[in-house]
């Protein structure tokens, strides 16, 4: 099982839809979340990150569910913009204090006018 | 303005010539990392720096070495570039990890990367 998997798509969704994809993590002691979009041949940027009480970002809604170990994003009133691919991010802080940093594959969202 | 900065943003080099990519940051971050990004394919990390510290992941090749000469660069040297080695290369640097704090959540800011073609 892969430390941290997403359903790589692509997702194709008409314009002003609303659309989620999870991403779900396998170590237990993973602390910190984080969503990036990555256009195509274009660097990764933060979207946002993922509190323990979920947060929200405009359209743009976050969720962590850490008895089911995934994070959720959910995209509201989906814009031809927002085509790019989500990759998540799972930040473990080991015991002396090193950190691992694992990265999703990314799930590719297609917005359709 | 940009925070991260590479250079070349397009590298092409032959088999077996060596290469190197450059960063260079603004944030005064201490933590400068290296990622090799196949299409289709989540970044790997090859290896950071946190200050002078090099941390190398265990899969980097040998072919594949950094130098970090300040706080404010980083390069990436590639000694032998294999077709293989065909790839965006991003550099990204954050504030450096604690256990406690701000710090605790370490965000990752990227350059735009140098995608390198091997002929």
């Amino acid at each position: 099982r892969k430390e941290v998997e997403q359903d790589p798509g692509p997702f194709n969704v008409p314009e002003g839809a609303t659309v989620a994809f999870n991403c779900t993590y396998s170590n237990s002691a993973s602390q910190s979340f984080f969503w990036y979009r990555q256009d195509c041949r274009k660097e990764p940027k933060l979207l946002m990150s993922v509190y323990s009480s979920g947060n929200e970002d405009g359209r743009f809604t976050a969720q962590l569910n850490r008895a089911s170990q995934y994070i959720s994003l959910l995209i509201r009133d989906s814009k031809l913009s927002d085509s790019a691919t989500y990759l998540c991010v799972v930040q473990a802080f080991t015991e002396d204090s090193n950190y691992q940093l694992i990265w999703g594959a990314g799930t590719k969202l297609i917005i359709k006018p | 303005d940009a925070m991260v900065i590479q250079n070349p943003r397009y590298q092409v080099t032959q088999f077996g010539k060596p290469v190197t990519l450059s960063c260079s940051q603004t944030l005064n971050h201490n933590v400068m990392y290296w990622y090799q990004q196949k299409s289709s394919q989540a970044p790997k990390l090859l290896f950071h720096y946190y200050d002078k510290d090099f941390n190398n992941e265990a899969d980097t090749p040998d072919n594949f070495q950094s130098r970090r000469p300040n706080t404010s660069f980083c390069f990436l040297d590639i000694r032998s570039p294999g077709l293989g080695d065909a790839a965006m290369y991003l550099c990204a640097t954050s504030r450096g990890p604690s256990t406690s704090g701000a710090h605790k959540r370490d965000t990752q800011y990227f350059g735009p990367g140098t995608r390198l073609t091997v002929l």
